[in-house]
């Protein structure tokens, strides 16, 4: 069975930063796409960053260029989200997500979700 | 970038009824890219449909998609009380507003 347990999720101050972490079980992790997809309260889900199988490709949404870094580390089956500069507007569950064989979409498999509050 | 919308924003109906969700595009798009989610309150999205119309491992056969080009279709043949949520479609990373089916 697929799991995917995110963590680091809390109560941040603007311009603060925070770093999320995904450990998956239940499948060859470096063999799949990952990404960090978003959900604000009461909105759509927002993807926020995908990275390959070995990390050669990287990508991310506008809104968090130059302040969000996607990375995984395959030995320990750990998917990461480094958060810098972080706004109000961050605020959002923030959902790990496997992706299809040999794609990046679609999202077949989903943690539970890390609260990230950003708030003075 | 191709915009995603969803219709109606809500669909009230009753145990047993037909659900007919739409979506659409704001160009013509690949059938290959098009996925449909179900989500419930304080749950993750669940991935139900892709390719436009291919059911995700365990999702029942009451759950169907269809559709080309810039229109979509998700339909709920008679919808069971589990049913009731919001459903999310979805073109490449970008997710349209959701249709909320309620009771």
């Amino acid at each position: 069975e697929v799991q995917l347990l995110e963590s680091g999720g809390t109560l941040v101050q603007p311009g603060g930063s925070l770093r999320l972490s995904c450990t998956a079980s239940g499948f060859t992790f470096s063999n799949y796409a990952m990404n960090w997809v978003r959900q604000a309260p009461g909105k759509e889900p927002e993807w926020v960053a995908a990275v390959s199988p070995t990390a050669n490709s990287i990508f991310y949404t506008d809104a968090v260029k130059g302040r969000f870094t996607i990375s995984r580390d395959n030995s320990n089956n750990t998917l990461f989200l480094e958060m810098s500069s972080l706004r109000v507007e961050d605020t959002a569950i923030y959902y790990c997500a496997k992706a299809s064989l040999g794609t990046t979409q679609p999202y077949e498999d989903w943690g539970r979700g890390t609260l990230v509050t950003v708030s003075s | 970038e191709t915009v995603v919308s969803q219709s109606p924003d809500t669909l009230p109906l009753s145990p047993g009824e037909r659900a007919t969700l739409s979506c659409r595009t704001s160009q013509s798009v690949s059938s290959r890219s098009l996925a449909w989610y179900q989500q419930k309150p304080g749950q993750a999205p669940r991935l139900l449909i892709y390719a436009a119309s291919k059911r995700a491992t365990g999702v029942p056969a009451r759950f169907s998609g269809s559709g080309s080009g810039t229109d979509f279709t998700l339909t709920i043949s008679s919808l069971e009380p589990e049913d009731f949520a919001v459903y999310y479609c979805q073109h490449h990373e970008t997710f349209g507003l959701g249709t909320k089916v309620e009771i």
